[in-house]
């Protein structure tokens, strides 16, 4: 089956440190790619997605995320962070069965920005 | 634009106890979903509707049913609740298929004692 990793369960770092969050996938066919993030109290909102093309992709909030095809992973990337970014991330992955995709997610990374 | 909307936000349950998460989006959207999410394991499919009149078994859909009311309501239920099912459920809906964006409602916390 399908699987999403995420290397890091619980991130602490100070405001303007830099950041990347870790996410590997198992499905060796064509995938599409998300980051979720959800902020204390509020929804899971898409931060940003690939589907093909440029591997490096933009997202919301200056965040970027890198599709690495030879090392299945899908890395989400921030050069400054802001408390306001203390949030859980999720990496997900669509996995194909047939004409059916499933979104498989990631166990979440918990990341806590100090002022 | 309400978005996705869940009710209740909190329920509190007795083992062996039965009832229905409701859900609703006004998007217009074909597709639905219901997952949980539980500390250490992100969320997992329990049980999805690609479009009005059908519904297919996620991850984890035993001891849930799901009912796709009409295009917009979807719900889910518990027939006879356990303290394994004490999570937070979340609904979500996307325009077509799962490949697409997904937006999610605010959660169901639910504790089952």
């Amino acid at each position: 089956a399908q699987s999403v990793s995420q290397h890091n369960h619980h991130v602490i770092l100070s405001e303007a440190a830099s950041l990347e969050l870790g996410c590997n996938y198992s499905y060796g066919g064509t995938v599409n790619l998300f980051w979720y993030v959800q902020y204390p109290g509020q929804h899971l909102q898409l931060l940003l997605k690939y589907f093909s093309g440029d591997p490096l992709v933009k997202g919301i909030k200056g965040f970027e995320a890198e599709f690495i095809k030879s090392k299945f992973s899908f890395n989400l990337r921030k050069p400054s962070v802001q408390w306001s970014d203390t949030a859980e991330y999720f990496c997900a992955v669509v996995s194909f069965s047939g004409n059916t995709g499933k979104l498989i997610f990631g166990q979440g990374t918990t990341l806590q920005v100090k002022p | 634009n309400a978005g996705v909307t869940q009710t209740p936000k909190f329920q509190v349950l007795k083992t062996g106890q039965s009832m229905t998460l409701q859900c609703a989006q006004d998007m217009n959207h074909n597709s639905m979903y219901w997952y949980r999410q539980d500390p250490g394991m992100g969320l997992r499919l329990i049980y999805y509707s690609a479009s009005e009149g059908t519904t297919d078994k996620g991850e984890v859909p035993n001891g849930y049913n799901v009912s796709r009311l009409n295009k917009r309501e979807f719900s889910l239920r518990l027939e006879s609740a356990a303290p394994s099912q004490t999570s937070v459920y979340f609904c979500a809906s996307s325009p077509g298929t799962a490949q697409e964006t997904q937006y999610f409602g605010p959660g169901t916390r639910l504790l089952v004692l």
